[in-house]
């Protein structure tokens, strides 16, 4: 069963706009962490923002926040004040368990930020 | 510091043959993690290797080993090439049994696989 759905392959935002790009997840364990990188065309993952299970506050990192709903096993990338340079994939990804290794990625969305 | 790099960037096999890429870790980290991402896919977890052995591995067959080195470098072995392993491998360090304070790890570029 796929752990980490994104549902928008692809989405369009313009210059200077709130973007918010999709993840839910699904775990049975209460611990966990949730990630999203960018991929631009160079192939390089790029973390941009994190989130632990247990984290009583969205997680922010600049012009970056994630949209946290534990009940709803959501987490939500919000990118504020779109530039050309966000173009790329995003990808969602959960890391189970406090002692866990591997990341769970989803398929990713594409953002195309337009002048 | 140093960032992740990986070699070769790209290259072309052909079927049954055998791979080897590497990949040299962010200067300070002792853990080493592959994927795969085929196109148009996210990454899967190959394995991880910290202090030169294997800690966890995913869903791929034993063709696929890999090395750590007392340098944490890396190298990715694949035996018996075939078409499905067209892909780009990423390779990922991050510090201590895989987890710093949020757990993020630190990719190269990748390598290009392509198998003919």
């Amino acid at each position: 069963a796929q752990k980490i759905t994104q549902t928008q392959p692809g989405m369009f935002v313009q210059e200077k706009e709130a973007v918010t790009l999709d993840c839910t997840y699904d775990t049975s364990d209460p611990s966990y962490g949730l990630f999203w990188y960018k991929q631009p065309s160079s192939g390089e993952m790029i973390f941009l923002i994190y989130q632990g299970s247990y984290d009583q506050q969205n997680a922010t990192e600049g012009r970056y926040s994630l949209n946290f709903q534990k009940a709803r096993k959501s987490a939500n990338l919000v990118i504020s004040a779109s530039q050309l340079g966000d173009s790329a994939m995003y990808f969602c990804a959960m890391r189970e368990g406090p002692a866990g290794y591997a990341l769970n990625f989803g398929k990713g969305t594409s953002l195309l930020v337009t002048p | 510091e140093t960032g992740v790099t990986q070699s070769p960037t790209h290259l072309i096999k052909t079927r049954g043959q055998q791979v080897t890429l590497r990949c040299s870790s962010q200067s300070g980290h002792n853990t080493v993690s592959w994927y795969q991402q085929a196109l148009g896919q996210g990454p899967q977890f190959i394995f991880q290797y910290y202090r030169e052995e294997e800690n966890g591995r995913g869903n791929f067959p034993p063709r696929f080993s890999g090395l750590q080195f007392p340098n944490y470098s890396s190298e990715l072995n694949v035996n018996a090439l075939e078409l499905d392993d067209s892909a780009l491998y990423l390779c990922a360090s991050s510090l201590a049994g895989g987890h710093s304070n949020t757990g993020e790890l630190f990719f190269g570029e990748g390598s290009r696989l392509t198998v003919l």
